[in-house]
Formats: structure tokens, sequence, C-alpha cells
């Protein structure tokens, strides 16, 4: 059973567009993430989420929104998408906010033309 | 948030130990150290962490200074497939929402 799951894997998109990406995992975790990871390969915190409420916010533009529904759920919806987006978005979660232990997915890469 | 300092890239023959250090000169009291990795391809996954004391794991073996300025993941037998990027990370006890703050990490690249 995957612990965190990710979809899509791959999105290719055009310029202006807008998107979701969405996050699960079955690990009954309380904390969920969202990080960039860019092509130089650097990864960064974009958002937290604990029990649905978000604690992280690391100046990330407001076309993007994170929504969690549930707290099992963590989405990524971006507005007039461009082409400094394009990279691999990783969905993580972990059992409280601390120094657990964070368990990632297998990532999305969004490429935008 | 206190920084930790890798080399770039390291190499390592299969079957062997490997060492990856971590200098982290500026790390408080309360600070725990990380290590995640990066398999090609793949998310971040956890591999050990340490206050104080060494520590061992099924994965690896996590050897912190006395002073806790330095720090060193080792690898007891590398395998190809431990071949990723290593992440040497400090996070506060203090809570800070429990971000990772991922630096530029060590390249391994295991030749058989």
């Amino acid at each position: 059973d995957t612990a965190v799951s990710q979809t899509p894997k791959y999105l290719v998109t055009q310029m202006g567009n807008d998107k979701s990406i969405k996050c699960e995992q079955n690990l009954g975790h309380d904390t969920m993430y969202w990080y960039k990871q860019d092509s130089k390969k650097f990864l960064k915190i974009m958002f937290s989420y604990n029990n649905k409420e978000l604690i992280i916010n690391e100046t990330v533009p407001n076309r993007f929104s994170p929504k969690s529904p549930d707290k099992a759920h963590l989405n990524l919806h971006i507005n007039s998408l461009e082409l400094g987006d394009s990279a691999v978005y990783f969905c993580a979660s972990s059992l409280g906010t601390r120094t657990d232990t964070q368990y990632f997915g297998p990532g999305t890469r969004l490429t935008v033309l | 948030d206190a920084k930790t300092t890798q080399p770039n890239s390291m190499e390592s023959n299969e079957e062997e130990p490997v060492h990856l250090p971590c200098n982290h000169s500026t790390i408080s009291g309360t600070d725990y150290i990380h290590w995640y990795r990066q398999l090609p391809s793949q998310g971040p996954e956890y591999v050990i962490h340490g206050l104080t004391s060494n520590v061992n794991n099924r994965m690896a073996s996590l050897a912190i200074a006395e002073d806790r300025k330095s720090s060193t993941l080792i690898l007891h037998r590398a395998t190809l497939r431990d071949a990723a990027v290593y992440y040497c990370i400090l996070r506060a006890r203090v809570d800070q929402g429990g971000k990772l703050i991922f630096g530029q990490g060590t390249e391994l690249s295991v030749k058989p």
C-alpha cells in the first residue's frame, strides 16, 4: 500500500492554464506539506497543514492555493500557470509538526509550455 | 535556522563503507540532526536522526561529534541502490511547523 500518493505523476500544460495536483496519505498523520524542487534540484517548503489548518505559507505567490478537505488529503491548485512554475512538486506527511519523520510522495513533474 | 555544510559529491565502491560528513558549527543545544536521502526520480526518504549520542538503524549509523558541531552518516556496505543525494538537516525542537530546510546535499555515486 502506498503511504503517500500523488496524482498525476506528470502534468504538461500551457502557460495561463489552471491545474491541480492531488495528494493523499493513508498513514493517519495530522500534518501534510507541499515542497517544490526546481530545475537545480533545490527542495523548498511551500505549505504545511496541520489538522486541516494552514500553518506554514512560505511566501509562495497567491496563484498557488492549497486545500485540505480532510486530514488525509492536501491538494495544490495553481492558477495562471507560468513557465517558472515548471518543477517537481512533492507532497509529504508527518505525525505532528515538530521533529517527526516526514514521508514523501513520488512527486508530480509539472511542465509549463 | 542553523546551517549545514556538506561536500557536493562523493564516490564509493560497492560493498565498501561510506562516510558522509556534515558540518553544523552553529547548531543549538536543542537541534536534532536528521538525514534524508533522495534516490533518482523519487521523493526524499528518512534515513536516521540523533541528538547527542551515536545512533544505529537498519539503514545506517550516525556518528555525532562530542561538541555536536559535526556529524557523519555511515553506510556500512554501500550498494548500487544507495546512490542518491544525502541531506543533513538540523531540526529545532521548538515548533517551527515541522518544515524541513534542505541544503544542496551530497550526491553519492557508487561504483560496481
